[in-house]
């Protein structure tokens, strides 16, 4: 069974340029997940979709960040304009549903903003 | 405001022993908890959780407890090997049973 997957997996940016990562969960996941990991702090839940829906985006910082998840499968978190303080790990996550609480995350995208 | 706490940075154990990792949480409401592992450039990945209607769970060499009463739950791993040498998260499941809380972490070194 293949993983969640994510791209890039390393990213360098400017202030005030943008971004976009792209989230490939598993497969037949209606639940999909986006946190972000500051260095030092655990992962924080930023966008939750169920199928293409989203349940929670209470944390997103809804002026700069966005997310899609148009067809119920893939995703892209996008961030414009970017500031310094984006620097993090991207994750995303899935799971068979919304109350399956054991969730699987890719690998993340490690972003850098200079 | 941080609901879910694990107050250790870091762990070092030596091989064989058994390894405690401490996980505080504020929120009573908290009713499912879970224990991450990540190895570095990866993603977390699902250790072992608890319901909160149980005080211990066990899988293998890894054993969740949870005192609700003291709003604490530990990970015992025994024995400890190198290979369990990462970061280990603790979470919760939030009020509404969708979504992850997560700790700071704490990173565990097991030298053999």
């Amino acid at each position: 069974e293949a993983g969640v997957a994510q791209s890039p997996r390393y990213k360098i940016i400017e202030k005030r340029q943008s971004v976009a990562f792209w989230c490939n969960p598993i497969s037949g996941h209606a639940t999909l997940y986006w946190y972000q990991q500051i260095l030092g702090q655990g992962p924080k839940l930023l966008i939750q979709f169920q199928n293409n829906g989203v349940v929670d985006d209470s944390q997103l910082p809804k002026d700069r960040f966005s997310a899609e998840r148009l067809k119920g499968v893939d995703s892209t978190l996008k961030i414009q304009p970017a500031k310094l303080e984006d620097s993090a790990v991207y994750l995303c996550a899935s799971s068979l549903g919304l109350r399956d609480i054991e969730a699987f995350f890719g690998q993340g995208t490690r972003l850098t903003v200079v | 405001d941080q609901q879910v706490k694990q107050n250790s940075p870091s762990l070092s154990v030596q091989e064989g022993r058994i390894s405690i990792l401490n996980c505080d949480y504020t929120n009573s409401m908290f009713d499912y908890f879970l224990w991450y592992k990540k190895y570095p450039a990866e993603g977390p990945t699902f250790l072992i959780s608890i319901s909160s209607i149980k005080d211990k769970n066990e899988d293998g060499r890894f054993t969740v407890f949870l005192n609700k009463s003291a709003k604490h739950l530990s990970l015992h791993i025994v024995p400890s090997q190198p290979g369990d040498s990462a970061v280990y998260f603790c979470a919760a499941l939030n009020q509404a049973g969708t979504a992850l809380i997560f700790g700071k972490g704490t990173t565990l070194s097991v030298s053999s």
